[in-house]
């Protein structure tokens, strides 16, 4: 089964308007992270927000907020005022603290969102 | 400055041909990591190291070598017996936590023919 579930495999939007990108997850483990990213077309990956499962706030960072909802497991990335800079493939991941019998395990990515941004 | 350095931006081979992409950091960090992406897809995981010495398989490890000599270095062998080496390569670390980021690299992209 995935672990992290991206649906769109494609979005755009409206230079200033915002935009919301979905990510869902699935994992049994009471302690993870999530993790959102944004890949140019240059290959760079660039770290956007984090979100921990026992926080109790949604993340922000700037422009970009993640709409946490636990029981729902999904942690959608929210882009307020898009820029044409904006346009660019995003990837949610997620860390769980006790993958693999290791202390704090490795990232797992989804399939990415590639999002244009329209003058 | 601190930071992830991966090594040729570009590189190109004859299938058949062992490759060594190389990654090395600065930032001090215990874990390293190699991750696979095919055009339009996800990072999948093929390799990860945690400490020194030490290395574990990811989800695609078949056809491909690390080793851990250093805790700056983290080098990645491509060998002949991995079927589709073609894609782009992303090394990178991180503090051994579970609210800490991965810092990447700038990749490595592989073309075999």
């Amino acid at each position: 089964a995935q672990k992290i579930t991206q649906t769109q495999p494609g979005m755009f939007v409206q230079e200033k308007e915002a935009v919301t990108l979905d990510c869902t997850y699935d994992t049994s483990d009471p302690s993870y992270g999530l993790f959102w990213y944004k890949q140019p077309s240059s290959g760079e990956m660039i770290f956007l927000i984090y979100q921990g499962s026992y926080d109790q706030q949604n993340a922000t960072e700037g422009r970009y907020s993640l709409n946490f909802q636990k029981a729902r497991k999904s942690a959608n990335l929210v882009i307020s005022a898009s820029q044409l800079g904006d346009s660019a493939m995003y990837f949610c991941a997620m860390r769980e603290a006790s993958a693999g019998g290791t202390s704090y395990g490795k990232l797992t990515f989804g399939q990415g969102t590639i999002l244009t941004v329209h003058p | 400055d601190g930071g992830i350095t991966q090594s040729p931006k570009y590189l190109f081979r004859k299938e058949g041909q062992n490759v060594t992409l190389s990654c090395e950091q600065n930032l001090n960090h215990d874990a390293m990591y190699w991750y696979r992406q095919d055009p339009g897809q996800g990072l999948r995981l093929i390799y990860y190291s945690q400490i020194v010495n030490d290395f574990q398989k990811g989800d695609i490890a078949e056809g491909y070598s690390v080793s851990r000599e250093k805790k700056e270095s983290f080098p990645l062998t491509v060998t002949s017996a991995q079927k589709n080496p073609t894609a782009f390569y992303l090394c990178a670390s991180s503090w051994d936590s579970l609210r800490t980021t991965l810092h990447f690299g700038n990749g490595t992209r592989l073309t075999v023919t």
